[in-house]
């Protein structure tokens, strides 16, 4: 069965301090992978996604970046956090006809 | 180009009905429907093709109008489980590998 893991579950970082945020899928071969913000009680805003290794597209400009260095593995980085970079990430995979299936999130808090 | 969903929130009674709606400016390939818990991933609901269809599981359906580019999610007698946001995810189809989501509708069903 088709599995997706997100790590860590919360992270506090203080302002400036690089961020890297890790998401895995097991069971499927070259999906597309997606990495989504929620800021607090709010929708998702669709940050960046892929459809292979080394193949990313970037939503929205900011200080973030994404990298996809194995087929299953999606990675979400930054040099320097700002504190509006606070929110929940989540990492998604299409399953095609069942949807996306989401990650259990990472709570991010920039002090 | 973020769908708008409506209404923003909506409270029920346990055994009342509600009707939670979709609209794009764009042409659509398909819709999805998500559910997310407080401080939970969200959850795929269904997802509606281009064709214009309608489905359903339980007492939760949803339609799809092509033409109107809307799409509605309907709950009947809802359950306490039914308590949560609601999001539309649309997708243009094409090359377009990815979903914009609504801001979402809090329903709320109370005993």
């Amino acid at each position: 069965s088709q599995t997706i893991h997100q790590w860590p579950a919360t992270l506090v970082q203080p302002v400036g301090s690089p961020l890297s945020l890790e998401c895995t899928v097991e069971g499927t071969s070259n999906p597309n992978l997606y990495w989504y913000r929620q800021a607090a009680g709010r929708g998702l805003q669709l940050l960046f996604y892929s459809v292979g290794i080394g193949q990313i597209s970037s939503e929205v400009p900011q200080n973030l970046s994404a990298s996809r260095p194995q087929d299953r593995q999606f990675i979400l980085s930054s040099k320097k956090l700002l504190l509006s970079d606070s929110g929940f990430y989540l990492c998604a995979w299409d399953s095609g006809g069942r949807g996306y299936t989401f990650g259990s999130g990472t709570r991010l808090t920039v002090v | 180009q973020q769908p708008v969903q409506s209404p923003q929130a909506v409270i029920l009674r346990e055994g009342e009905d509600a009707v939670i709606n979709c609209s794009s400016s764009k042409a659509l390939y398909s819709v999805h429907w998500y559910r997310q818990k407080h401080g939970e991933a969200p959850i795929f609901l269904m997802i509606l093709l281009k064709g214009g269809e309608q489905k359903g599981h339980d007492k939760i359906s949803a339609s799809f109008n092509e033409k109107k580019q809307q799409s509605s999610l309907y709950l009947t007698a809802s359950q306490l489980s039914y308590s949560g946001t609601y999001f539309c995810g649309t997708d243009q189809g094409g090359s377009n590998y990815k979903l914009t989501f609504g801001k979402g509708t809090l329903l709320t069903v109370n005993p």
